[in-house]
């Protein structure tokens, strides 16, 4: 499979605890982005990455949050003592480059804080 | 007030119809248009990219931009059942490196067999 992946597909936590998600892009994609929607929205963007330099944040993104890419390929996003307003689907998506904005979405990561 | 503002619906309409879905956006220095389908509880999926104004036809979808009136639209012809989902359109500035997208709510389309 030559598409986004993402891991885990779901995740379940309590409150208070610490989360992390994985995101494969398409390879040779440079950019990858993470973006988060909540029910009844559209996504909304969190960060973006150009290889391994993570280049804006968006104001969604507190400092309970952080995202890497550590060698330009995978990234993970890391969310620290979750509260319930958290849960949301996850949505990682990449791009080829610079002139290229067409971006390709995974399937998600469902976040459920009880 | 949002920058990009969708009709969340729903809309229903009946195999074969045609279906017209539309976005409005506020901010003109957008220059990247996409539409995006989306199924229940799965990532959204790239149907049609476009450039600045005009139209672009793929099969049975045409996608259309009118940047003067800051308005954009998604026609499906002869739509259906498969056709039901939620339709997000997207949107990204002419400038910067980063190229995010900026999402209407999404529209939620049912094609009644």
């Amino acid at each position: 499979d030559t598409g986004v992946s993402q891991d885990p597909r779901h995740k379940i936590t309590k409150r208070g605890q610490n989360v992390t998600f994985r995101c494969d892009p398409i390879s040779e994609h440079n950019r990858l982005y993470w973006y988060r929607q909540t029910l009844g929205q559209g996504p909304e963007f969190l960060t973006y990455f150009q290889n391994e330099a993570q280049l804006e944040k968006s104001r969604l993104l507190s400092d309970r949050f952080s995202a890497e890419r550590p060698k330009g390929s995978f990234s993970t996003l890391e969310i620290q003592r979750t509260e319930q307003g958290d849960s949301a689907m996850y949505l990682c998506a990449s791009s080829p480059g610079q002139g290229n904005t067409e971006a390709f979405f995974g399937q998600g990561t469902r976040l459920t804080v009880v | 007030q949002k920058e990009v503002e969708q009709d969340p619906g729903p809309l229903s309409v009946p195999e074969g119809a045609i279906v017209s879905l539309n976005c409005t956006y506020s901010n003109s220095a957008f220059q990247y248009f996409m539409w995006y389908r989306q199924y229940s509880r799965k990532g959204p999926e790239l149907l049609m990219y476009t450039y600045s104004s005009g139209n672009k036809e793929d099969g049975r979808f045409t996608a259309q931009v009118d940047k003067s009136s800051k308005y954009i639209s998604l026609f499906i012809r002869d739509s259906q059942p498969s056709d039901s989902a939620t339709y997000l359109c997207a949107m990204s500035l002419s400038s910067g490196s980063a190229r995010q997208l900026t999402f209407g709510s999404g529209t939620q389309l049912t094609v009644l067999p």
